[in-house]
């Protein structure tokens, strides 16, 4: 199967601050979700994007499926945003989601 | 509010028991699938159906099945606990069951045993 990277493992930010996160899969992927796993242990999906880049709102998300990476955009960030940022990809063989150990992200007031 | 339900939210249990963890897919989604995260093996794919049958397995120890029904909702049953299964169990839905689909993901089953 997929192999799915993140970094960075952890980040801590100030308030107002942007961050952008790596994901690097080994294969060609048909399908790559963003999720955010908020303090409650909800998963939250944040973006599908197999190729192109999307926004919404602060987030944006950008995938080069050629090079085998996407990145995930936070923008003036909020103590909200805290929690654990996951990215999945789904080998183009199969159909389960292959997930990263996510990105914990703080923000701090 | 992904659409995807989860009962109940909350399990606390003994080692050797057996619960069942329930799933309801969004409005016209055919496609269910389980994972679980537990701190050691981090988010697993369990198995997944599709109007009924089953269509691709993972890592799903032989003492855990799980069915989906008629009327598309699924169960998980986890049998003989472990310690070891102690974790958040997810489901999610899709449409299709096809690849390029966006997989929904309910609140999650917080299983504990004792």
């Amino acid at each position: 199967g997929i192999q799915v990277e993140q970094s960075p493992p952890d980040l801590i930010l100030q308030e107002g601050a942007n961050s952008t996160l790596r994901c690097n899969f080994s294969d060609s992927v048909n399908n790559l979700q963003w999720f955010h796993q908020n303090p409650w242990g909800q998963l939250i999906n944040l973006f599908y994007i197999p190729s192109g880049t999307k926004q919404n709102g602060r987030l944006s998300a950008t995938t080069v499926a050629t090079e085998r990476y996407s990145l995930l955009y936070i923008s003036s960030s909020q103590t909200t945003d805290s929690g654990v940022y996951f990215c999945a990809g789904l080998e183009t063989s199969g159909s389960r989601l292959t997930f990263g150990e996510g990105t914990q992200l703080t923000v701090n007031p | 509010d992904s659409g995807v339900t989860q009962t109940p939210k909350h399990l606390i249990t003994a080692t050797g028991q057996r619960v069942t963890l329930r799933c309801s897919p969004r409005s016209g989604d055919l496609s269910v699938y389980w994972y679980q995260q537990s701190l050691d093996q981090g988010l697993q794919f369990l198995i997944q159906y599709y109007n009924g049958e089953e269509r691709a397995k993972g890592n799903i120890l032989e003492r855990f099945s799980a069915q989906q029904f008629p009327d598309l909702h699924s169960e998980l049953n986890l049998s003989s606990l472990e310690l070891g299964d102690s974790a958040l169990y997810f489901c999610a839905s899709s449409v299709a069951g096809a690849r390029q689909e966006t997989q929904y993901f309910g609140p999650g089953t917080r299983l504990l045993v004792l």
